[in-house]
């Protein structure tokens, strides 16, 4: 069974930094490209970054690019999001997914087929 | 990247069809647009992959299809457990995704 687990979420203040992490299990992690999508309260999901099978090839949404990092350990089976200089609008459920391809390059089968159950990220004064 | 455009509302009666529909650019609304079923407090869930295809365990009720630059998902046969909200999400070009706005569905 597929199982995407996040992990260190919490209530930070503007301008600081924290990083969460997705343990994955249930399946061929370095097999698959993985992405991280977000859901600020009430509001819709915006994908916010996205890496390949390899750790190579990353993209980011405009809204965190040069303040977000995505990475990835295949050894340890897990994803990261290192989140800096954090605003009030990065406030929401982080969501880890898993892609059902291995490339963010899209040029066949794509898509997030598994997603964890999110970590809760609060940014306030 | 802009979200990709949906109706924020659509409703039906049980037994009743309903398409929601997902509009962008060319750049963004290709081939491989997806769809996601989520219900209050739980994670996404995909229903519809490259445009047309069901994941296994999706009911058959769930379809896909694209004219131009709009995607769009029929559910037919609208069964309570159907209220949900759903959203399309594609391929935006180098490396990069986007979701529409989301769709609210209310089965009446």
């Amino acid at each position: 069974e597929v199982q995407l687990v996040e992990s260190g979420g919490g209530f930070v203040q503007p301008g600081r930094s924290l990083r969460l992490s997705c343990a994955a299990s249930g399946f061929t992690f370095d097999d698959h490209a993985m992405h991280w999508v977000r859901q600020a309260p009430g509001k819709g999901l915006e994908w916010v970054s996205g890496i390949n099978w390899k750790g190579v090839n990353i993209a980011y949404a405009d809204s965190v690019k040069g303040r977000f990092t995505i990475s990835r350990d295949n050894a340890k089976n897990s994803l990261y999001l290192q989140m800096n200089s954090l605003r009030s609008e990065d406030t929401a459920l982080y969501y880890c997914a898993k892609d059902i391809s291995p490339a963010i390059y899209c040029s066949g089968d794509c898509a997030l087929d598994h997603w964890g159950q999110g970590a809760l990220v609060t940014v306030s004064s | 990247q802009s979200a990709l455009t949906q109706p924020a509302s659509v409703s039906g009666s049980p037994g009743q069809s309903i398409t929601i529909s997902c509009t962008g650019t060319s750049s963004d609304v290709g081939s491989y647009v997806s769809w996601y079923q989520q219900h209050p407090g739980k994670a996404p869930e995909l229903i519809i992959y490259e445009v047309t295809k069901r994941p296994s365990g999706i009911s058959n009720r769930f379809s896909g299809s694209k004219s131009g630059n709009t995607a769009s998902l029929t559910i037919s046969g609208l069964h309570d457990e159907d209220e949900a909200d759903y959203y399309c999400y594609s391929y935006a070009g180098s490396g990069t995704w986007v979701f529409g706005g989301g769709t609210k569905l209310t089965v009446l």
